[in-house]
């Protein structure tokens, strides 16, 4: 089954607390990016990269980290949390070229709580 | 910047009513355009799409038509079901900015028996 796979789904940490959110995809996408769903603001981009060992900014990349060393994972590090990284963390993934682009399939999310 | 502006909710309605979600864009390259939904505790799912002028996507009895000349994307379904409650976002896609989608705050629907 096609798939995107976020972990922690929950999470409750403290500040300050490194913290990794693992997510992986089979379907051999290239490109796969990282948002955060807060109320009221939808999906705001955070990372994301095009192929393994590229990986830019997106529009909220301060306090966080990303690396792409295979295909098909792509974590989301938190090296030191903050109360302001309360939030639903949705990783996703797609090709880069053909009729879908721009199709983006998600992970379930993961709701993260720094307290 | 590129950014979707749509309506805000909750919307609350009754079983076989009629449902328009409002969204309108900017962009500063030529989008496509997407409509995605996410049910409760789930992630989001492409609902439909219009890469185009005048493109009408389709799905699961839900439409919405590219209009360039308002810089819209309205979504509509003639009869809603209480399967249908969940959060609907408008999103972008521009094709200079890579595979980034900008979306909208989302719009959550509320259909009743």
């Amino acid at each position: 089954e096609a798939q995107v796979t976020q972990n922690p789904r929950y999470l409750i940490t403290v500040t300050g607390k490194k913290l990794t959110v693992t997510c992986s995809q089979n379907m051999n996408h290239e490109y796969m990016s990282w948002y955060r769903q807060d109320p009221g603001l939808g999906l705001r981009q955070i990372y994301y990269s095009m192929n393994v060992e590229v990986t830019d900014k997106g529009d909220v990349p301060e306090g966080y980290k990303v690396s792409r060393k295979e295909k098909r994972n792509f974590p989301l590090i938190l090296e030191s949390p903050s109360p302001n990284q309360t939030s639903l963390y949705f990783c996703a993934s797609s090709l880069l070229t053909g009729a879908n682009t721009g199709e983006l399939f998600f992970g379930e999310g993961s709701r993260l709580t720094v307290l | 910047g590129d950014s979707v502006t749509q309506m805000e909710g909750p919307v609350t309605l009754s079983e076989e009513a009629f449902l328009t979600i409002n969204c309108t864009y900017t962009a500063t390259g030529y989008p496509s355009l997407f409509w995605y939904v996410q049910y409760p505790g789930e992630g989001l799912q492409l609902l439909l799409k219009a890469t185009k002028a005048d493109d009408k996507g389709s799905n699961k009895g839900f439409e919405a038509t590219y209009r360039k000349e308002t810089t819209s994307f309205h979504l509509e379904k003639g009869s809603v079901q209480v399967s249908d409650s969940a959060v609907y976002f408008c999103a972008l896609s521009v094709r200079a900015a890579g595979n980034k989608l900008t979306f909208g705050g989302g719009t959550r629907v509320l259909v009743k028996p």
